[in-house]
């Protein structure tokens, strides 16, 4: 079946430490992007990316790293210069940004992070 | 700079009445994309709709319609004859220059049997 892949679902990470959630998608999607959405709260744009072995910071992309060393790939680092991680974490993806076509963003099935 | 304001934070119904969710954006582009996305307890956003800012047309999908008013800048979301399935959270969200989707807070929608 064709689509984005999240794991894990649940994690819990220890104050200090990184975690990396992964994002994999079959789509042949160009672009990629992870979304944070914090409990009663809208998505806000963490990092994206339009094609692979480049990306640029979203809204609030302090704390966070990522790579697109693969187009079906695009892991999300939360480290520990992130001071409030809890969250719900969703990865998407779209066809090639092409802003005329308003290409629409597809999701994932989310990722719950939690501090410990 | 855009900015999505969905309101209402919480709408609840009995199954069968209609509701209506409002959505404003702004923005200084003239060419623009406004979207719904339904978010079920699982978690996932599911794609609803898309519309263009030079598609006025309001649209109908089964039990779904909705009305894009650029006077108002508006783009609410109407469900008929609400059903308990419908009870999730629903994001309006705006694409606009640079690509970027913005979402709104979102309305959680709770459809009582």
């Amino acid at each position: 079946d064709g689509g984005i892949t999240q794991s894990p679902k649940y994690l819990f990470r220890k104050e200090g430490q990184n975690v990396t959630l992964s994002c994999e998608q079959n789509l042949n999607h160009d672009a990629m992007y992870w979304y944070r959405q914090d409990p009663g709260q809208g998505l806000r744009l963490i990092y994206y990316s339009q094609i692979v072995n480049d990306f640029q910071k979203g809204d609030i992309a302090e704390g966070y790293s990522v790579s697109r060393e693969k187009k079906e790939s695009f892991p999300l680092t939360v480290t520990s210069a992130q001071k409030n991680p809890t969250a719900f974490y969703l990865c998407a993806s779209s066809p090639r940004q092409a802003f005329s076509s308003g290409n629409t963003i597809y999701f994932g099935e989310g990722s719950w992070l939690t501090v410990v | 700079a855009q900015k999505v304001t969905q309101a209402q934070t919480e709408i609840s119904v009995v199954e069968k009445e209609d509701v209506t969710l409002d959505c404003v954006y702004e923005t200084r582009d003239t060419t623009y994309y406004l979207f719904w996305y339904k978010q079920p307890p699982s978690g996932e956003l599911v794609f609803l709709i898309r519309r263009n800012s030079f598609d006025e047309q309001n649209e109908i999908s089964g039990r779904y319609s909705w009305n894009f008013q650029k006077s108002t800048s508006s783009f609410n979301f109407t469900i008929t004859a609400s059903q308990v399935v419908d009870s999730a959270v629903y994001f309006c969200a705006l694409r606009a220059a640079g690509n970027k989707l913005t979402f709104g807070g979102g309305t959680r929608v709770l459809v009582k049997p």
